[in-house]
């Protein structure tokens, strides 16, 4: 069975101190990782697909990489627009995707 | 384009009442999937559909049904609703029979008393 662990639940920063998000993973035969970012009250939106160990993506302030384990969301002197849940998912042999509980952001000013 | 819609934003129903979640998009996705989030559970699949004609289970598929006449709708029915389906429902579809970026609309709150 597909399983998706983030960490940690919650995390509080200083606007522009730098940090990383974790989402551990097991799953049979990786197609793809997917990281979304959710903002209260409203529907997740798609940030970065991963496909194999050692891929990087950028956009703006985050950073996401992947292992064969594990992927990290790094975010580079956050602001407050950072703060939100960002969540991450894993699709393998099957069309479902498996998401994990996420990570509640806040970026203090 | 609209993207994903989702009707209606809100609902309230008693226990054993019938009702469905609407569901459009207009991007010509193939890709259609049901989602409740619940605090602490994170994002479930409830159904999804790869194709007009075409269903399938996710985890949590126990009293709701759906269909996928066309390639825009994919309605959400909840047979007799209990308590334990008060969530927030989100509908999300995708290009290509696959749930890769899949784009997600903007949710139905829905409690039942």
């Amino acid at each position: 069975e597909d399983q998706v662990t983030q960490s940690p639940e919650a995390l509080r920063l200083q606007e522009g101190e730098s940090s990383s998000l974790n989402c551990s993973y097991t799953v049979s035969g990786l197609r793809g990782l997917f990281w979304y970012r959710q903002d209260p009250g409203k529907g997740p939106e798609f940030l970065f697909t991963l496909y194999s160990a050692g891929e990087e993506k950028e956009k703006e302030r985050l950073k996401a990489t992947l292992t064969k384990k594990e992927s990290f969301l790094h975010i580079t002197a956050p602001k407050p627009e950072d703060s939100a849940t960002y969540l991450c998912a894993v699709q393998g042999g099957s069309e479902k995707l498996v998401f994990g509980k996420g990570t509640k952001l806040t970026v203090n000013p | 384009n609209a993207g994903v819609t989702q009707t209606p934003k809100f609902q309230v129903l008693k226990t054993g009442q019938s009702m469905t979640l609407q569901c459009a998009q207009d991007m010509n996705h193939e890709y259609m999937s049901w989602y409740r989030q619940d605090p602490g559970m994170g994002l479930r699949l409830i159904h999804y559909s790869v194709g007009a004609g075409i269903t399938d289970q996710g985890e949590v598929p126990n009293g709701y049904n759906v269909s996928r006449s066309t390639t825009e709708d994919f309605p959400l029915r909840l047979l007799s609703a209990a308590p334990s389906q008060t969530s927030v429902y989100f509908c999300a579809s995708s290009f290509g029979t696959s749930s890769y970026e899949q784009y997600f609309g903007p949710g139905t709150r829905l409690t039942v008393t």
